[in-house]
């Protein structure tokens, strides 16, 4: 069974850097997946945040505008998040996600998400 | 950016009811169209995939349809367990937008 599991700092001060750290159970990190990050704003919708292959090939949301780096570590069997210069706006369930390799296959299996509020 | 877009945005419906949402994408997506189930502080739940595929494990009372821009989800027969809010979600390109999400509510 795949599970994932999101973990860091549930709170970050104003022109900080946020950092979560997805670990995965079940599944190897070098499997044939894509490895996403989708978060949600209180009360809104999903927003696709990014997605990294084991290779290191990221796909990025460009609202974000250079913001956000994701990152793998093979040695750990995890990826993470970096978000740098948030404001309130970036406050939200963060949720990591496994996505298959091709276009036909959605994010099947999620972690069970963590809260980040950016305050002072 | 591919924008997806619901309707309704929410509904009432009652138990054994039939509902239907629709998404439509802004441009011709194929059939890279997938569907999520969200309870509340929960999760997302992977429904269905490729516009019309179910999910492993997911009841049949749920189907999806469509190819191109529009594109359905159907619950035959609503059930306690079904009030939730549905979001639809491309995946021909990034970024990987959503619809959303419809709030499928009690009557």
């Amino acid at each position: 069974q795949v599970q994932l599991q999101e973990s860091g700092p549930g709170l970050v001060k104003p022109s900080g850097t946020l950092s979560l750290t997805c670990a995965v159970s079940g599944d190897s990190i070098s499997s044939n997946n894509w490895w996403t990050w989708v978060r949600q704003p209180p009360g809104k919708g999903l927003e696709w945040i990014g997605e990294i292959y084991h290779s290191g090939n990221t796909n990025y949301n460009p609202s974000l505008r250079g913001r956000v780096t994701i990152s793998v570590d093979k040695s750990k069997n995890q990826f993470s998040l970096k978000l740098s210069s948030v404001t309130a706006a970036d406050t939200a369930v963060y949720y990591c996600a496994r996505k298959g390799p091709v276009a036909a296959v959605g994010m099947d299996v999620w972690g069970q998400g963590t809260t980040v509020t950016v305050s002072s | 950016d591919i924008q997806m877009t619901q309707s309704p945005s929410s509904l009432s419906a009652s138990v054994g009811d039939r509902v239907t949402i629709t998404c439509r994408a802004s441009q011709n997506i194929g059939t890279y169209l997938h569907w999520y189930q969200q309870k509340p502080g929960k999760a997302p739940k992977f429904l269905i995939y490729a516009a019309s595929s179910l999910q492993s494990g997911v009841p049949s009372r749920f189907s999806g349809s469509g190819s191109g821009t529009d594109f359905t989800l159907t619950i035959s027969s609503l059930q306690p367990e079904d009030f939730a809010t549905y979001s639809c979600q491309q995946t021909y390109s990034t970024p990987r937008t959503f619809g959303q999400g419809t709030k499928v509510e009690i009557k």
